[in-house]
């Protein structure tokens, strides 16, 4: 398994403005992507973050209100921009250590609220 | 599209019970199963996963789940629970050649000592 950090662990912000997401992982991996928890529902993946080239993004999220960054092979960062309350929910940082169908570890999850 | 079926949302049992969680997909080709659990406060953490071989796959803390391709099925299932298994359960896909996880909308199981 990898060891997972994210921060910030939790965050309140204002409308309009926008907060970035740091994920940190202890070993080079592969593969990370990036998924929402919206309040009372399941998990959905927002994108998978490629190093050295732009994110694969999911239907229904784009590069101008989730952009994504990957420096290297342990690093990565999700902006949410120009927030609103729809945005407030609890953004995870996952890992995958193999193949492409090979099991994802999760960070502890960054829950933000905005007003 | 493909998708996956949790069809308990909230279940409430007592120490020793016998728990069976359900879970659905929708896809016809390879598929890779897993089972996620969320304790209280904690972060998500993979309880036992199906890529192949013996459909009874067996987990951690004394979980183990059972797939049944002619039912697109991966249910969940433990003997006798405890109130520390008192979390949310999530039942995800992957589907061969993707690196995309789908989930369930998760089960919320409460243990009553």
């Amino acid at each position: 398994s990898a060891v997972i950090s994210q921060k910030p662990s939790r965050d309140i912000c204002q409308r309009g403005t926008s907060l970035t997401i740091q994920c940190q992982v202890d070993s080079q991996v592969t593969m990370m992507f990036w998924y929402r928890q919206q309040p009372g529902q399941s998990l959905t993946l927002i994108a998978t973050a490629n190093q050295g080239s732009e994110a694969t993004y999911e239907s229904g999220f784009v590069i101008d209100k989730f952009p994504i960054s990957r420096p290297n092979l342990t690093f990565s960062t999700l902006t949410v921009s120009n927030m609103s309350p729809e945005d407030s929910s609890i953004y995870l940082c996952s890992v995958g250590l193999g193949q492409a169908t090979d099991t994802q570890y999760f960070g502890p999850g960054t829950r933000l609220t905005v007003l | 599209a493909q998708s996956v079926s949790q069809h308990n949302h909230h279940v409430i049992l007592s120490e020793a019970a016998s728990l069976e969680l359900g879970c659905n997909y929708s896809y016809g080709g390879t598929v890779n199963l897993f089972w996620y659990v969320q304790y209280p406060g904690q972060h998500l953490q993979l309880l036992l996963k199906y890529f192949s071989g013996d459909p009874l796959v067996k987990g951690i803390k004394g979980f183990e789940a059972e797939f049944i391709k002619s039912k697109f099925s991966f249910n969940l299932r433990k003997p006798s629970v405890q109130w520390s298994d008192t979390a949310e359960y999530f039942c995800a896909v992957c589907s061969g050649g993707y690196n995309k996880l789908i989930f369930g909308a998760g089960t919320r199981l409460a243990v009553h000592p």
